[in-house]
Formats: structure tokens, C-alpha cells, sequence
């Protein structure tokens, strides 16, 4: 099945406690981005990848760091959370940066 | 600045009874808009891109249009099951060439009643 594949679903965390979120997609998919939904602001680009190894800052990429080591992953890394990164968060992968996009079941992180 | 802009915020139709939810938008130029569906806890999913003024798209109930300042997602005779929030996304042409963030609408949440 294709899909885009996030872990942890849920994850509590304290804050300054590094931690990575993992995100995989079966599609071959050059692009893949990161997202965080926070209620009333709606979906925010974080950082997205058009292929190996390149990378770039979407709108809110403060406290974010990701890499693109191979095709298939993604991961999301905070090295320092806060409570101000307590969100909601989704991986997405797309063939083209102009198709619509793939999107993983989402990660509920709490900073506390 | 991009900007999108969905309205209403929130709808609630009878089963049955047709009606439309608006996207506007404010690009310098379009690559590409799209909508999608989201159910509550989950991501959002995949219905239709529109790269050109005059495009429509169809899908079951769904059926997408788009002018060159909004789009509309007509939903005919829905069913309880459309109940979700769509999201509007739009992608702009970039002058220098570079990143393609698309900006995303904070959606309209629909609800259908048995």
C-alpha cells in the first residue's frame, strides 16, 4: 500500500529533551516536506526536500532541523523542544513539488 | 504576500442538500491549486489539483472549479460521510526560480446531517 508512514503517533516530551520524529514513504517520491497544524493558524511548511540532500526552510523553521540522507526518509529533529513546539505534526511526499501531496497519519507532540 | 482565504468557516447542510465552499486566493502568479479533505485526528487527503483558470475536476459528490481568483467545491446531495474540514492550497510561480511552498487555507469544516 503507498503511504507515508510517521512515528511516534503521540509523543510527551520535557522540554530541552532531543528528540526525532521519523517519517518514510513507499513511492519514490522526490518531495517530501514537514508540517505542524496548530489550531487557527492551519498547516505551516516547516522544511521540505526536492530530492537527496537538499533541503530547505519552509515559513516556520525556528527550533527544526531535518535531513534527506536517502530517498525514502525524512526525519524531523528537535534538539532543544519547547513548549511553544507542542503541535500537531504531519509528513508529506509528493512525485512533483506541483502534484498534491501524500500525507502520514500525524505525530501529537506535547513539550511540557 | 500569498494569501487564502476559505469560507464559510463552518456549514451545515441536510443530507441532500447541495452547496458550495469557496477558495480565494491572491498569488502573483499560479502554479497550482489544490483541495484536500481531513478527518478529525487524521492527515489531510489528496482530492484535486487545478493548474488553470477554467479547469474542473469531479470526484463521487465533489466537483472542483477555478477561476482566476477563487475555486469553488460544489458538493452535490452529500452524505453524512462527507462530514470532514477541507482545505484549500495554493502553490505560486516563483520570479526567482526557487522554493515552492504552498500557503494553505484554514479550511471549512462541513457538516451533513442524517
Amino acid at each position: 500500500e503507498a503511504q507515508v508512514t510517521q512515528n511516534p503517533r503521540y509523543l510527551i516530551t520535557v522540554t530541552g529533551k532531543k528528540l526525532t520524529v521519523t517519517c518514510s514513504q513507499n513511492m519514490n517520491h522526490e518531495y517530501m516536506s514537514w508540517y505542524r497544524q496548530d489550531p487557527g493558524l492551519g498547516l505551516r511548511q516547516i522544511y521540505y526536500s526536492m530530492n537527496v540532500e537538499v533541503t530547505d526552510k519552509g515559513d516556520v523553521p525556528e527550533g527544526y532541523k531535518v535531513s534527506r540522507k536517502e530517498k525514502r526518509n525524512f526525519p524531523l529533529i528537535l534538539e532543544s523542544p519547547s513548549p511553544n513546539q507542542t503541535s500537531l505534526y504531519f509528513c508529506a511526499s509528493s512525485l512533483r513539488s506541483n502534484y498534491g501531496y501524500t500525507f502520514g497519519s500525524g505525530t501529537r507532540l506535547t513539550v511540557v | 504576500e500569498d494569501q487564502v482565504t476559505q469560507s464559510p468557516e463552518a456549514l451545515r447542510l441536510q443530507e441532500g442538500e447541495s452547496s458550495s465552499l469557496n477558495c480565494s486566493y491572491t498569488v502573483s502568479g499560479l502554479r497550482g491549486l489544490f483541495w484536500y479533505r481531513q478527518d478529525p485526528g487524521k492527515g489531510p487527503e489528496f482530492l484535486f489539483t487545478l493548474y488553470s483558470a477554467g479547469e474542473e475536476k469531479e470526484k463521487e459528490r465533489l466537483k472542483a472549479t477555478l477561476t482566476k481568483k477563487e475555486s469553488f467545491l460544489h458538493i452535490t446531495a452529500p452524505k453524512p460521510e462527507d462530514s470532514a474540514t477541507y482545505l484549500c492550497a495554493v502553490q505560486a510561480i516563483q520570479a526567482s526560480g526557487g522554493s515552492y511552498i504552498p500557503t494553505f487555507g484554514r479550511g471549512t469544516s462541513l457538516i451533513v446531517h442524517p
